[in-house]
């Protein structure tokens, strides 16, 4: 079956700890996208890659950092530069970047706790 | 700012009433429109997709695109308390680099009451 796998499902942080999240797609999709939620708000952007080994910052990429060494993979590392990490991340992908009529899927997300 | 806005609800409908979602953005070149349901503690799942103006139907589920007037629709039919959730409505807008960009709205929380 074809889908974007996320884990862990839930995450617990220790302050001034990094920790990495990830995100695996077999859609052999180019466009990845990584997305935070807060509770009664809408997904903000933290990161996007267009292509392997390239990525841009999204809205909120402050404290957040990520790679993109394999098409089908794309981790996300929260930093302890991050001060309110505390979040529902979504992973996405879509066949190209958001162009006319690009659809993006989402994998079933990590809760990211702070101890 | 590029925006996307929704009544962040709820919207509370009875069982297999109509249920009306509405959503309006900013950019008037935006071209692709995009629902998504999302129960609580889940991730977005796609409903449908819409880039022409007018309606297109897809079993229970509408969309109504009106470009002139910036808005888009998602009508439920013969509601049912499954369709309880938040509906997300997306729009792939123009960005000034060029491309597009997806923007999400906060999302409208429908409760259908049995």
């Amino acid at each position: 079956d074809g889908g974007i796998t996320q884990s862990p499902k839930y995450l617990f942080r220790k302050e001034g700890q990094n920790v990495t999240l990830s995100c695996e797609q077999n859609l052999n999709h180019d466009a990845m996208y990584w997305y935070r939620q807060d509770p009664g708000q809408g997904l903000r952007l933290i990161y996007y890659s267009q292509i392997v080994n390239d990525f841009q910052k999204g809205d909120i990429a402050e404290g957040y950092s990520v790679s993109r060494e394999k098409k089908e993979s794309f981790p996300l590392t929260v930093t302890s530069a991050q001060k309110n990490p505390t979040a529902f991340y979504l992973c996405a992908s879509s066949r190209n970047q958001a162009g006319e009529g690009e659809t993006q899927y989402f994998g079933p997300g990590t809760r990211l706790l702070v101890l | 700012q590029k925006e996307v806005e929704q009544n962040s609800g709820p919207l509370s409908v009875p069982e297999g009433a109509i249920a009306s979602l509405n959503c309006t953005y900013s950019d008037r070149g935006s071209q692709s429109f995009f629902w998504y349901r999302q129960y609580s503690g889940k991730s977005p799942e796609l409903i449908m997709f819409i880039y022409s103006n007018g309606d297109k139907e897809d079993g229970r589920f509408t969309a109504q695109l009106n470009k002139a007037s910036q808005y888009v629709s998602l009508l439920i039919r013969d509601s049912q308390p499954s369709d309880s959730a938040t509906y997300l409505c997306a729009v792939n807008m123009n960005v000034n680099t060029g491309g597009f960009k997806t923007i999400f709205g906060a999302g409208t929380r429908l409760f259908v009451k049995a």
